[in-house]
């Protein structure tokens, strides 16, 4: 299986901060990797698909970046709406494997 | 609007059969180019995909649990199911199921959208 290690596992913010995660693959998955946003006793859900596209209706402050094995989600000014853990999830093989998430916290 | 929803028993004793359907609504489950996902969520192996299906019965299988995993789909229903074997206390998890979206160049790449999820407790 490819593994997805994202880091942090944590992280406490502003209102207004740029935010930004990282994940990384262990072998190449050229671009195809994706983000999911998950609210408290909620699913997830996709935002961010193919490492850099935004999934219609999800707010522009969200961006992906990326390629091969380093990928990177950011968040550019911080809402009090977007506390919630973040996902990344890769589709190169049939292990679709997630990473651990990402749980961000308004400081 | 696409809307997914899990439905089965919450709680199911160890070496038994897991059993979990998923209903769609607001779209066909034949005609969409997707596939239909299986995901699992629980706090010692965060999120795990199952498997997935085809309108057309055609599967493929999260390889650590094809030998226990059967998922089936009935049109006429717009349903998919999941079942499970021989399941432990590791299996306790959160199911959610998914829309499974090609990308051009693979048949299923990202999930889009879940159902809300149902708790799966294995306890005798």
């Amino acid at each position: 299986d490819i593994q997805m290690t994202q880091s942090p596992s944590s992280l406490s913010a502003s209102v207004g901060d740029r935010v930004t995660i990282t994940c990384q693959a262990s072998q190449d998955i050229s671009n195809y990797l994706n983000w999911y946003q998950q609210k408290p006793g909620k699913a997830p859900k996709l935002l961010i698909y193919d490492a850099s596209s935004l999934e219609t209706g999800v707010p522009s402050r969200f961006s992906g970046s990326g390629s091969g094995t380093d990928f990177f989600f950011t968040i550019s000014s911080l809402q009090p709406e977007d506390i919630a853990t973040y996902y990344c999830q890769q589709y190169e093989d049939l292990s679709l494997t997630f990473g651990g998430g990402t749980k961000v916290e308004i400081k | 609007q696409l809307q997914l929803q899990e439905s089965g028993p919450g709680l199911v004793k160890p070496s038994e059969t897991l059993s979990l359907t998923c209903s769609v609504s607001g779209g066909s489950i034949s005609s969409s180019r997707s596939y239909w996902a299986w995901i699992r969520q629980s706090p010692g192996k965060g999120l795990e995909w199952i498997g997935s299906i085809y309108y057309s019965g055609s599967t493929f299988y999260k390889p650590s649990l094809k030998s226990r995993v059967t998922i089936s789909v009935d049109t006429s229903k717009s349903q998919f199911s999941l079942q499970l074997s021989s399941v432990t206390a590791a299996d306790t998890a959160v199911y959610y199921c998914a829309r499974h979206k090609p990308s051009v160049l693979r048949y299923f790449a990202w999930f889009d959208p879940w159902g809300q999820g149902a708790l799966v407790t294995v306890s005798s």
